[in-house]
């Protein structure tokens, strides 16, 4: 049973567009929910991250968008950068420890 | 430093053989963790450390045994590997106890394939 799950599996933009990448999960209990990045050769690390008691994170051209009631959040990455190519993975824990991921969006961002 | 180092890179072993992965962090964290990666699958927890504590996944109960023989060290070791455990093995460390959620530090991996 997938608990966090991730839409697309994979995405294509140009540069300069917004990149939408798509989380949902299951367990009610779940309420911190951190977006993991990672490049080709190199261990995911942490890109943002939000807690179930806000709606929206911003971090630079990275935004979480959260709907407690449908379960649902997004990560929106404005002005994508070739540099952003990458597998984002999105994941849920309830409280600080022991993360369920999703198995990750591929993103490529063409020049 | 912010690093969690795991060895080796790659690792090749045989089907009924043992292996033993080994990961460490200097960052003084007291929770280590160890997921299974494969393709096109969600990274998989399997067991983790809360300081000496050891607390495995109940499907992986029987198949994965770790060690932490201090605070920096932790090992991941299979007895018998067979085909199935063919995958990325990535370590990962966070300070836990806080009311913050932390984040998880992770290592570059150690892709094993059994042969």
């Amino acid at each position: 049973q997938q608990q966090v799950r991730q839409s697309p599996q994979s995405l294509t933009v140009w540069e300069g567009e917004t990149a939408i990448l798509n989380c949902s999960y299951e367990n009610s209990a779940f309420d911190y929910f951190p977006w993991y990045q990672q490049f080709p050769g190199e261990g995911p690390a942490l890109l943002i991250s939000i807690l179930s008691v806000s709606d929206k994170k911003e971090d630079g051209r990275f935004t979480i968008f959260f709907n407690k009631r449908e379960k649902k959040l997004s990560l929106h990455i404005a002005d994508s950068q070739p540099g952003d190519s990458a597998t984002y993975f999105c994941a849920a824990s309830p409280g600080n420890y022991k993360p369920t991921f999703g198995k990750g969006t591929s993103l490529v961002v063409h020049p | 430093d912010t690093t969690v180092k795991q060895n080796p890179r790659y690792k090749l072993a045989r089907v009924g053989k043992p292996v033993n992965l080994i990961c460490s962090q200097t960052m003084n964290h007291d929770t280590m963790y160890w997921y299974q990666k494969k393709p096109n699958q969600a990274p998989k927890l399997l067991l983790f450390y809360y300081d000496k504590i050891l607390n495995r996944e109940a499907d992986t109960f029987e198949k994965f045994q770790s060690s932490r023989p201090n605070n920096s060290f932790c090992s991941l070791y299979i007895g018998s590997a067979g085909l199935e455990y063919s995958a990325m093995y990535l370590c990962a460390s966070s300070r836990v106890g806080g009311a913050l959620a932390e984040t998880l530090y992770f290592g570059s991996g150690t892709r094993l394939t059994v042969l």
